[in-house]
């Protein structure tokens, strides 16, 4: 099984700011096979980035996604007060697995 | 526009079975693998298993095996997901989702509480 580690756990940023969040794998992670999710609160998580890099449709260009092998990178370029919420990264290979996740909150 | 629509939430005792059912609207059912995923209070996400609905093949999680069963009806474009022996440790939000390779649609979830 891959496991999927993400930091920080917590990012405190105002609005405006940029988030950088991370995500490492123990193995690597075939094909780029890797997609980042936002959840918020009593909400489903939300398809962000699948392919390490490529946006899903209707999600704006402020998020981008990069890496490969075993470190993926998710960038909020300017956080805006609808992005504070709870991101996670998935490894959907042939045994999925999810990190832990990041935390955005408002400074 | 695809959608998921699960069931609604549930009370177990320990030691009951609950089943959740995710209905699947706007594209062809059987043309894409469904997974469930739970999520514990305050916790991250566990992928439980996934279910080709055109073969009705599964696989589990190895931590789920024995005890989970996903089932599939094709005559209503649905997906089932059963565990057995609750626990309390078992309460959580279980999330059907779309395979597209990642997970492109997901359900509303499914609240199981297991209290005695």
């Amino acid at each position: 099984e891959i496991v999927l580690t993400q930091s920080p756990g917590t990012l405190s940023l105002s609005p405006g700011e940029r988030a950088t969040l991370s995500c490492r794998a123990s193995q690597t992670v075939s094909f780029s096979y890797l997609a980042w999710y936002q959840q918020k609160p009593g909400q489903a998580p939300r398809l962000l980035i699948f392919g390490a890099s490529v946006r899903a449709t209707g999600i704006p260009d402020r998020f981008s996604g990069s890496g490969s092998g075993t470190d993926f990178t998710l960038i909020i370029s300017r956080l805006e007060p609808e992005d504070f919420a709870v991101y996670y990264c998935h490894q959907y290979g042939n045994s999925p697995t999810f990190g832990q996740g990041t935390k955005v909150e408002i400074k | 526009q695809v959608h998921l629509v699960q069931s609604g939430a549930e009370v177990k005792k320990p030691g009951a079975s609950v089943k959740v059912s995710c209905r699947a609207s706007g594209y062809t059912f059987t043309g894409y693998f469904m997974h469930w995923v739970r999520q514990a209070p305050g916790q991250g996400l566990e992928w439980m298993g996934r279910i080709n609905p055109s073969s009705g093949e599964t696989n589990y999680a190895q931590k789920f095996q024995g005890w989970v069963t996903m089932r599939r009806d094709t005559s209503i474009s649905t997906a089932f997901m059963e565990l057995t022996r609750l626990r309390s440790d078992d309460t959580a939000v279980y999330y059907c989702a779309r395979d597209n390779g990642y997970f492109d649609h997901w359900g509303q979830g499914t609240l199981v509480t297991v209290s005695s």
